[in-house]
């Protein structure tokens, strides 16, 4: 079975500084792996995913992430954050041949500081 | 906008009644998936119906079942309802099975039992 493990519950930085949110996941067979964003009182986003090909992936509003394979995992990075970038964010897994369900880890919440 | 509608938005009952709660899915999705959202358990994958047929199962109660309709709309019903059942539920589309993980998710359906 697969799990998704993302290491800190609550990430507090100020604006213009680089965040990095980190996710390990778990699984015996390939994966696909995503972030979502959930904006207060919002359904779920995609932020970007990892399907296969270039392990560096970039997304929506700045973000990217890198999938590392020998490490299990998955962190999302930004350069430098916004205001507006306050949210939780959630990495999420489902195994190739599987019916595409998400497995998701409990999520971050990133709070953007001025 | 998702293109995912959920209704009701909010909803308040009482411990021992039944709800159901809508969703209509993206134009054209076949896959509709149910999760369920809460402070302790974080999201939890219930239950996707693809083309109106069951397609996997995940933490689903006993008390909860679900279904899909020819119009492709989904109905999640809860019965029996215990204060724990409290959370916020929320529908997600895809194309087809979802095999590449990007669901598109509504607002939720906020449930309260009292």
């Amino acid at each position: 079975a697969q799990s998704v493990t993302q290491l800190d519950s609550q990430v507090p930085v100020f604006e213009e500084a680089p965040v990095e949110l980190r996710c390990n996941y778990s699984s015996s067979v390939s994966v696909y792996l995503f972030w979502y964003v959930q904006y207060p009182n919002q359904g779920l986003q995609l932020l970007l995913k990892y399907l296969s090909g270039s392990t560096l992936v970039k997304g929506i509003n700045g973000f990217e992430a890198e999938f590392n394979k020998s490490q299990t995992s998955f962190h999302l990075r930004k350069p430098s954050v916004h205001i507006s970038d306050t949210a939780e964010y959630f990495c999420a897994v489902n195994t190739r041949g599987s019916q595409g369900n998400l497995i998701f880890g409990k999520g971050t919440k990133l709070s953007v500081k001025p | 906008d998702s293109g995912v509608t959920q209704t009701p938005k909010h909803l308040i009952t009482a411990t021992g009644q039944r709800v159901t709660l809508r969703c209509s899915p993206r134009s054209g999705d076949l896959s509709v998936y149910w999760y369920q959202q809460s402070l302790d358990q974080g999201l939890q994958f219930l239950i996707q119906y693809y083309n109106g047929e069951e397609r996997a199962k995940g933490n689903i109660l006993e008390r909860f079942s679900a279904q899909q309709f020819p119009d492709l709309h989904s109905e999640l019903n809860l019965s029996s309802l215990e204060l724990g059942d409290s959370a916020l539920y929320f529908c997600a589309s895809s194309l087809a099975g979802g095999r590449t993980g990007e669901l598109f998710f509504g607002e939720g359906s906020r449930l309260t039992v009292l």
